[in-house]
Protein backbone atom coordinates (compact mmCIF):
# COMPACT_ATOMS: atom_id res chain seq x y z
CA UNK A 1 0.00 0.00 0.00
CA UNK A 2 1.01 3.56 -0.93
CA UNK A 3 1.82 5.93 2.18
CA UNK A 4 4.76 6.50 4.67
CA UNK A 5 6.71 3.67 6.46
CA UNK A 6 8.01 4.06 9.99
CA UNK A 7 10.04 2.07 12.02
CA UNK A 8 10.21 0.67 14.49
CA UNK A 9 7.29 1.51 16.15
CA UNK A 10 8.36 0.99 19.22
CA UNK A 11 11.22 1.52 20.92
CA UNK A 12 12.77 1.89 24.71
CA UNK A 13 15.91 3.52 24.90
CA UNK A 14 18.40 3.77 28.38
CA UNK A 15 19.56 7.56 28.46
CA UNK A 16 22.46 8.51 26.82
CA UNK A 17 22.06 5.69 23.82
CA UNK A 18 21.76 6.44 20.19
CA UNK A 19 19.43 5.45 17.61
CA UNK A 20 17.97 6.62 14.42
CA UNK A 21 14.33 6.75 13.48
CA UNK A 22 13.65 5.45 9.64
CA UNK A 23 11.17 6.52 7.51
CA UNK A 24 10.54 5.87 3.59
CA UNK A 25 7.42 7.31 1.40
CA UNK A 26 6.80 5.57 -1.94
CA UNK A 27 4.98 8.55 -3.61
CA UNK A 28 7.54 10.63 -5.07
CA UNK A 29 6.70 13.41 -2.88
CA UNK A 30 9.52 15.77 -2.57
CA UNK A 31 9.20 17.36 0.87
CA UNK A 32 9.23 15.35 4.28
CA UNK A 33 8.84 16.01 7.96
CA UNK A 34 9.65 15.12 11.23
CA UNK A 35 7.03 15.80 14.01
CA UNK A 36 6.66 14.88 17.92
CA UNK A 37 3.37 14.65 19.56
CA UNK A 38 3.18 15.19 23.71
CA UNK A 39 0.05 15.10 25.64
CA UNK A 40 -1.33 18.90 25.74
CA UNK A 41 1.32 20.31 23.18
CA UNK A 42 -0.46 19.27 20.01
CA UNK A 43 2.34 18.14 16.88
CA UNK A 44 5.71 20.13 17.28
CA UNK A 45 7.99 20.27 14.07
CA UNK A 46 11.46 18.81 14.38
CA UNK A 47 13.17 18.87 10.85
CA UNK A 48 11.78 19.09 7.47
CA UNK A 49 13.29 18.34 4.10
CA UNK A 50 12.22 20.57 1.10
CA UNK A 51 13.39 18.34 -1.63
CA UNK A 52 16.12 15.18 -1.96
CA UNK A 53 19.43 17.15 -0.34
CA UNK A 54 17.87 19.85 1.90
CA UNK A 55 17.33 19.92 5.74
CA UNK A 56 16.06 22.89 7.57
CA UNK A 57 15.66 22.91 11.44
CA UNK A 58 11.94 23.24 12.93
CA UNK A 59 10.84 24.36 16.34
CA UNK A 60 12.60 21.73 18.57
CA UNK A 61 15.42 20.64 16.43
CA UNK A 62 17.85 20.18 19.64
CA UNK A 63 19.41 16.72 20.36
CA UNK A 64 17.96 15.84 17.20
CA UNK A 65 19.94 15.02 13.46
CA UNK A 66 18.04 14.33 10.12
CA UNK A 67 19.35 12.78 6.79
CA UNK A 68 17.17 13.04 3.43
CA UNK A 69 19.14 9.32 2.18
CA UNK A 70 17.26 9.92 -1.33
CA UNK A 71 14.06 11.29 -2.74
CA UNK A 72 12.33 8.51 -0.70
CA UNK A 73 13.74 8.48 2.81
CA UNK A 74 14.26 10.80 5.78
CA UNK A 75 15.97 9.59 9.11
CA UNK A 76 15.67 11.05 12.71
CA UNK A 77 18.84 10.36 14.70
CA UNK A 78 19.19 10.52 18.56
CA UNK A 79 22.43 11.15 19.36
CA UNK A 80 22.41 10.82 23.04
CA UNK A 81 18.63 10.09 24.46
CA UNK A 82 17.62 11.99 27.17
CA UNK A 83 13.66 11.52 29.36
CA UNK A 84 12.71 14.61 27.77
CA UNK A 85 12.45 12.99 24.09
CA UNK A 86 10.20 10.74 25.41
CA UNK A 87 7.53 11.29 22.75
CA UNK A 88 5.81 9.84 19.76
CA UNK A 89 7.02 10.93 16.77
CA UNK A 90 5.87 11.10 13.48
CA UNK A 91 6.80 11.25 9.29
CA UNK A 92 5.31 13.20 7.15
CA UNK A 93 5.61 13.94 3.76
CA UNK A 94 3.59 16.26 0.62
CA UNK A 95 4.01 16.23 -3.06
CA UNK A 96 5.03 20.20 -2.51
CA UNK A 97 4.52 22.82 -0.40
CA UNK A 98 0.78 23.65 0.86
CA UNK A 99 -0.66 20.66 -0.38
CA UNK A 100 -1.75 17.89 2.24
CA UNK A 101 0.10 15.93 4.45
CA UNK A 102 0.46 11.92 4.55
CA UNK A 103 1.67 10.81 7.98
CA UNK A 104 3.00 7.79 9.38
CA UNK A 105 1.56 5.65 11.72
CA UNK A 106 4.56 6.79 14.51
CA UNK A 107 6.79 5.63 16.55
CA UNK A 108 6.46 5.39 20.70
CA UNK A 109 9.82 6.01 22.30
CA UNK A 110 10.55 5.88 25.81
CA UNK A 111 13.86 7.42 26.90
CA UNK A 112 14.31 5.81 30.86
CA UNK B 1 5.07 33.21 15.67
CA UNK B 2 2.07 31.73 14.01
CA UNK B 3 -0.86 29.85 16.80
CA UNK B 4 -3.28 27.84 16.07
CA UNK B 5 -5.65 27.59 19.22
CA UNK B 6 -8.62 24.82 19.51
CA UNK B 7 -11.17 23.77 22.89
CA UNK B 8 -9.15 20.65 24.05
CA UNK B 9 -12.79 18.34 24.16
CA UNK B 10 -15.77 18.32 23.02
CA UNK B 11 -18.48 16.03 23.87
CA UNK B 12 -21.77 15.05 21.97
CA UNK B 13 -24.56 12.92 21.57
CA UNK B 14 -24.46 10.09 19.04
CA UNK B 15 -26.73 11.18 16.28
CA UNK B 16 -26.11 14.69 16.79
CA UNK B 17 -24.18 17.66 15.04
CA UNK B 18 -20.34 18.40 16.66
CA UNK B 19 -18.78 22.03 15.55
CA UNK B 20 -15.20 21.90 15.98
CA UNK B 21 -13.79 25.16 16.73
CA UNK B 22 -10.20 26.66 15.65
CA UNK B 23 -8.61 30.13 15.50
CA UNK B 24 -5.22 30.99 14.30
CA UNK B 25 -2.81 33.99 14.16
CA UNK B 26 -1.40 34.06 10.74
CA UNK B 27 -3.29 36.40 8.32
CA UNK B 28 -1.53 35.26 5.72
CA UNK B 29 -2.93 31.40 5.81
CA UNK B 30 -3.24 29.79 2.18
CA UNK B 31 -4.50 26.46 3.03
CA UNK B 32 -6.36 25.76 6.42
CA UNK B 33 -6.58 21.98 7.17
CA UNK B 34 -8.36 19.30 9.45
CA UNK B 35 -6.69 16.42 10.45
CA UNK B 36 -8.33 13.06 12.39
CA UNK B 37 -6.02 10.98 14.38
CA UNK B 38 -7.78 8.03 16.15
CA UNK B 39 -6.02 5.91 18.65
CA UNK B 40 -2.52 4.46 18.16
CA UNK B 41 -2.80 6.23 14.69
CA UNK B 42 -1.19 8.67 12.76
CA UNK B 43 -2.41 11.68 11.37
CA UNK B 44 -5.51 10.86 8.58
CA UNK B 45 -6.20 14.51 6.40
CA UNK B 46 -10.22 15.05 6.43
CA UNK B 47 -10.60 17.94 4.55
CA UNK B 48 -8.96 21.22 3.35
CA UNK B 49 -10.04 24.82 2.67
CA UNK B 50 -8.27 27.68 0.62
CA UNK B 51 -8.19 30.49 2.06
CA UNK B 52 -9.83 32.42 -0.62
CA UNK B 53 -13.04 30.18 -0.10
CA UNK B 54 -15.75 30.58 2.70
CA UNK B 55 -17.34 26.90 2.77
CA UNK B 56 -16.46 23.63 1.70
CA UNK B 57 -18.81 20.39 1.92
CA UNK B 58 -17.72 16.89 1.62
CA UNK B 59 -20.49 14.28 2.97
CA UNK B 60 -21.02 14.91 6.50
CA UNK B 61 -18.33 17.18 6.38
CA UNK B 62 -18.42 21.10 6.23
CA UNK B 63 -15.81 23.38 6.93
CA UNK B 64 -16.92 27.34 7.34
CA UNK B 65 -13.67 29.44 7.20
CA UNK B 66 -14.02 33.04 8.63
CA UNK B 67 -11.30 35.03 7.41
CA UNK B 68 -12.07 38.57 8.85
CA UNK B 69 -12.03 37.10 12.22
CA UNK B 70 -9.41 34.04 11.60
CA UNK B 71 -11.91 31.21 12.24
CA UNK B 72 -12.11 27.84 11.16
CA UNK B 73 -15.04 25.66 12.27
CA UNK B 74 -15.13 21.69 11.01
CA UNK B 75 -18.89 20.20 11.72
CA UNK B 76 -19.37 16.33 11.33
CA UNK B 77 -23.51 16.01 10.34
CA UNK B 78 -25.21 12.78 12.51
CA UNK B 79 -21.84 11.99 14.53
CA UNK B 80 -21.36 8.56 14.60
CA UNK B 81 -18.95 6.30 17.26
CA UNK B 82 -16.60 5.83 14.96
CA UNK B 83 -16.09 9.79 14.57
CA UNK B 84 -14.66 9.35 18.16
CA UNK B 85 -10.93 10.83 17.91
CA UNK B 86 -8.33 13.40 17.90
CA UNK B 87 -8.96 16.36 15.86
CA UNK B 88 -6.53 18.82 14.63
CA UNK B 89 -6.75 21.95 13.24
CA UNK B 90 -3.58 23.15 10.94
CA UNK B 91 -2.56 26.15 8.86
CA UNK B 92 -0.07 26.93 6.22
CA UNK B 93 1.24 30.45 5.89
CA UNK B 94 2.53 31.65 2.71
CA UNK B 95 5.82 32.21 3.50
CA UNK B 96 8.96 30.40 1.57
CA UNK B 97 9.49 27.50 2.05
CA UNK B 98 8.30 23.62 2.85
CA UNK B 99 8.86 24.44 6.78
CA UNK B 100 5.93 22.69 7.80
CA UNK B 101 2.13 22.78 9.23
CA UNK B 102 1.45 24.81 12.55
CA UNK B 103 -0.97 22.29 14.30
CA UNK B 104 -3.42 23.07 17.21
CA UNK B 105 -3.38 21.19 20.11
CA UNK B 106 -6.06 19.12 18.85
CA UNK B 107 -9.92 18.53 20.05
CA UNK B 108 -10.93 15.31 21.78
CA UNK B 109 -14.37 14.34 20.53
CA UNK B 110 -15.96 12.06 22.83
CA UNK B 111 -19.38 10.68 21.52
CA UNK B 112 -22.08 9.65 23.99
CA UNK B 113 -24.41 6.69 23.60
Amino acid sequence: NAGVTQTPKFQVLKTGQSMTLQCAQDMNHNSMYWYRQDPGMGLRLIYYSASEGTTDKGEVPNGYNVSRLNKREFSLRLESAAPSQTSVYFCASSPNRGQGYTFGSGTRLTVV
Amino acid sequence: GEDVEQSLFLSVREGDSSVINCTYTDSSSTYLYWYKQEPGAGLQLLTYIFSNMDMKQDQRLTVLLNKKDKHLSLRIADTQTGDSAIYFCAEMGSGGGADGLTFGKGTHLIIQP
